[in-house]
């Protein structure tokens, strides 16, 4: 069926390492929302991507949508103990509708 | 503004009882939606409410079932409950319905534990 898929479900990395989580919608999203969720946490709004091919930075953040807008990544440029969490994409697979979310990448930062 | 507030925050229940939990968004919010999220099926989609309407509903049985008031506050309801139904259920409030304009404000979560 219709769905969103983010790989990987899990990465450690070392402080000051990048990293990058991918999403993959299994239609034309009208638009992407990703969510950060701390451990012990609710999911908190990040940002929105509407526009095919967009990029959006919030600081050490790079957000982008895909060009055919089926596909967006999360790209954190040094990672710090404070990003760790888990990460959501979420889309309405069919336009209007509710919000469907990936997986989740768990993110595990090594001081 | 406050944020969105889930009551009660923990909860437990035996299997059969029925549980009811309560949401109420962000002041000025019209759309209320509610998650179930667990390790392993992550985040959910139940249903969300509308100005008193229910707009989508996700892929759960008729034991779940919810209500918006006119203040735009929710409730949700399980009946018959069952272990699996053990889960953290968010709520989660937005300005409007649809596609464009649905960031999600979420609330703490309420844990249920079914025994």
């Amino acid at each position: 069926g219709q769905q969103v898929m983010q790989i990987p479900q899990y990465q450690h990395v070392q402080e000051g390492e990048d990293f990058t989580t991918y999403c993959n919608s299994s239609t034309t999203l009208s638009n992407i929302q990703w969510y950060k969720q701390r451990p012990g946490g609710h999911p908190v709004f990040l940002i929105q991507l509407v526009k095919s091919g967009e990029v959006k930075k919030q600081k050490r953040l790079t957000f982008q949508f895909g060009e055919a807008k089926k596909n967006s990544s999360l790209h954190i440029t040094a990672t710090q103990t404070t990003d760790v969490g888990t990460y959501f994409c979420a889309g309405p697979l069919v336009a209007g509708n509710m919000l469907t979310f990936g997986g989740g990448t768990r993110l595990m930062v090594k001081p | 503004k406050a944020g969105v507030t889930q009551t009660p925050r923990y909860l437990i229940k035996t299997r059969g009882q029925q549980v009811t939990l309560s949401c109420s968004p962000i002041s000025g919010h019209r759309s209320v939606s509610w998650y179930q999220q667990t390790p392993g099926q992550g985040l959910q989609f139940l249903f969300e409410y509308f100005s008193e309407t229910q707009r989508n509903k996700g892929n759960f049985p008729g034991r779940f079932s919810g209500r918006q008031f006119s203040n735009s506050r929710s409730e949700m309801n399980v009946s018959t409950l069952e272990l699996g139904d053990s889960a953290l259920y968010l709520c989660a409030s937005s300005l409007g319905s649809g596609s464009m304009h649905n960031e999600q404000f979420f609330g703490p979560g309420t844990r249920l534990t079914v025994l």
